[in-house]
């Protein structure tokens, strides 16, 4: 039973290096995503795959990297990592078709020193 | 684009009922989401609408409007554990993710 899970749980990094954030799933759902949550603004999406090999762009992707070589696995990079990325970072997954709800990881606090 | 409302704070007493409202505008309408989110956790499914008029679950209810862009989030009986944010998310579907677009939310704080 383990669903949708995240690695880390709390990150302290510096500006200027890279730092990978990890998800991965057991459901085999077609659709991942990751979303940054901040006071003021909720769940703001900054990048999204519809399969393996298949990423796009949320609304905030500007220094952030993907990729889906396998269904299971959606890494999330922060190539060069500034102070305005420290966020809660939450992955989800969902099934193919349009009504079905998404499921969250636990989360990553990750903080930009 | 995509304008979610949603009211930041509202308190409530325990036993009572709340009414959380949110407003939409979206040109690709495809769903309405609620999710529950306890501090320091992960959002959770609550409920779904796509057709106008009220779903009832328990003790929360979700109602649905498309024609005025609203909807709102019923909670009766209120309990300390409801004490939460609950966020509003429009599923858009103008593209064929159909992906999933997040209010701000709203902190709900149950008092004794």
């Amino acid at each position: 039973d383990a669903g949708i899970t995240q690695s880390p749980r709390y990150k302290i990094t510096e500006t200027g290096r890279q730092v990978t954030l990890m998800c991965h799933q057991t459901w085999s759902h077609s659709y991942m995503f990751w979303y940054r949550q901040d006071l003021g603004h909720g769940l703001r999406l900054i990048y999204y795959s519809a399969a393996a090999d298949i990423t796009d762009k949320g609304e905030v992707p500007d220094g952030y990297v993907v990729s889906r070589s396998k269904t299971e696995n959606f890494p999330l990079t922060l190539e060069s990592a500034t102070r305005s990325q420290t966020s809660v970072y939450f992955c989800a997954s969902r099934q193919q078709g349009t009504n079905e709800k998404l499921f969250f990881g636990s989360g990553t606090q990750l903080s930009v020193l | 684009g995509q304008n979610i409302d949603q009211p930041t704070e509202m308190t409530a007493t325990e036993g009572a009922i709340v009414q959380i409202n949110c407003t939409y505008q979206t040109s690709g309408f495809n769903g309405l989401f609620w999710y529950q989110q306890h501090a320091g956790e992960a959002p959770t499914f609550l409920s779904y609408n796509v057709l106008d008029g009220l779903e009832e679950k328990g003790r929360f209810s979700s109602f649905l409007s498309r024609s005025k862009g609203y909807s709102y989030l019923l909670l009766k009986e209120l309990q300390m554990k409801d004490s939460a944010s609950y966020l509003c998310a429009v599923r858009d579907r103008r593209d064929s993710s159909y992906k999933l677009i997040f209010g701000s939310g709203t902190r709900l704080l149950v008092r004794p």
